[in-house]
């Protein structure tokens, strides 16, 4: 079946741990992003990438950092210069020849004890 | 720049009734608009999206919305609702820019549905 995962599906840490959050996609998509969810403010890019070795941050990039070292795989490190990582993290992909439609992961909730 | 304004953050219906969730965009090119939908801890999926074709889209589960550009509306709408739509639902407006075709989310509406 063609898709997005994500895992974990939850995670805990300590505050100062860098914590990586995995996402894999077999749609053949060339786009990726990773976005973050709080309660009540919608989803904010975290950052993205069209192409694999590269790149762009996105609204929220601080605190994150990512990797495109095969176009099926968008890697997110949480880390702990992240003041406030405790959130549901979702991951999508999308084709840059299409109209923007993205398909999302399940996602990843971190919880930072 | 583009912006979605989602009105209401809480919407509570009578199963049966009509669901009307409300999306205001701001583009300043032809938009391309989406309705998403999530269940608690779950990803979105995709319920429909207006891409410059027919203005009034229909969606899965019964759901349709309509464009109307004099308004910069796009309307989510279901004539019964139905206890299983109970969710939250973000309208985002995206377009091709060479930005890595980005898309912008309001900040959600969730959906309540009563006896």
């Amino acid at each position: 079946d063609g898709g997005i995962t994500q895992s974990p599906k939850y995670l805990f840490r300590k505050e100062g741990q860098n914590v990586t959050l995995s996402c894999e996609q077999n749609l053949n998509h060339d786009a990726m992003y990773w976005y973050r969810q709080d309660p009540g403010q919608g989803l904010r890019l975290i950052y993205y990438s069209q192409i694999v070795n590269d790149f762009q941050k996105g609204d929220i990039a601080e605190g994150y950092s990512v990797s495109r070292e095969k176009k099926e795989s968008f890697p997110l490190t949480v880390t702990s210069a992240q003041k406030n990582p405790t959130a549901f993290y979702l991951c999508a992909s999308g084709n840059l020849d299409r109209d923007n439609e993205q398909f999302f992961g399940p996602g990843t909730r971190l919880t930072v004890l | 720049a583009q912006s979605v304004t989602q009105l209401g953050s809480h919407v509570s219906v009578s199963e049966g009734a009509l669901v009307l969730l409300r999306c205001n965009y701001s583009s300043s090119v032809p938009p391309y608009l989406f309705w998403y939908v999530q269940y608690p801890n779950q990803g979105l999926q995709l319920l429909l999206k207006y891409t410059s074709a027919a203005t009034l889209v229909k969606g899965i589960n019964g759901f349709e919305a309509e464009f109307k550009k004099s308004e910069t509306s796009f309307h989510l709408t279901k004539p019964s609702a139905h206890m299983s739509d109970a969710a939250e639902y973000f309208c985002a407006v995206g377009r091709s820019s060479g930005g890595g075709n980005k898309l912008t989310f309001g900040t959600g509406t969730q959906l309540k549905v009563e006896l």
